[in-house]
């Protein structure tokens, strides 16, 4: 059964950091994995998707990497802003065309 | 992109009524459904498939006679939640795929008294 972990849970950071957003999964036969924000009380923002046979992907200051091989994708947030501040989810596809999500990272830049 | 809403974005309701939630896939048509699930500060949990023209396809600890789903056509799905209690108070999304990629609703959020 496919697990996925998001490390930390909760991530304060100053203005202007450059962070990463950690996300594990125990099963890698996954064809693509997504990135999510998620702003308090709202729905699903979706920031990068990144295939399978990709290893980057890159969005303004978002940048995403996929390793299937060691179950593990980051997300790079560049110069960190107090409008950044939000839950990051990681989800990956199941073999019923749904999403698994992650337990999620809250993120809150401080000004 | 392709643009799912959902209808209502908030409701609160007394403990014992019904509430319909409404999905919709505006510029699309999709044959399945997905309705989640989160509780405070927690991630997403898949509740339900739902399948235009058959039964929706319910996950392990979801109760089909609780959580009563209908594809009514290529771009609704309504989910109704039934004799509502208060640990039924949750935020509930729906979201359709379209080309291997899934579009979410804005989400909506139940508070049962």
């Amino acid at each position: 059964k496919q697990e996925v972990t998001q490390i930390p849970a909760a991530l304060s950071v100053p203005e202007g950091e450059n962070l990463v957003l950690n996300c594990s999964f125990t099963d890698s036969a996954i064809y693509n994995l997504q990135w999510f924000r998620q702003d308090p009380g709202k729905g699903l923002t979706s920031l990068l998707l990144i295939q399978s046979s990709q290893r980057e992907q890159t969005s303004g200051r978002l940048n995403a990497s996929l390793d299937k091989s060691s179950g593990r994708s980051t997300l790079y947030i560049a110069a960190s802003q107090p409008g950044d501040s939000a839950t990051y989810l990681c989800a990956v596809p199941t073999g019923a065309n749904n999403l698994f999500f992650g337990t999620g990272t809250r993120l809150t830049v401080i000004p | 992109g392709a643009v799912v809403s959902q209808h209502p974005s908030w409701v609160i309701c007394k403990s014992g009524t019904s509430v319909k939630i409404e999905c919709r896939s505006l510029d699309f048509q999709a044959t399945t459904m997905f309705w989640y699930r989160q509780f405070p500060k927690q991630s997403l949990m898949l509740m339900a498939t739902s399948n235009e023209g058959s039964k929706a396809t319910y996950e392990q600890g979801v109760e089909k006679d609780k959580f009563l789903i209908n594809h009514a056509s290529l771009t609704l799905s309504t989910l109704t939640v039934t004799s509502a209690h208060p640990e039924d108070s949750s935020f509930y999304i729906c979201s359709a795929p379209s080309w291997e990629t899934q579009y979410f609703g804005p989400g909506t959020r139940l508070l049962v008294l």
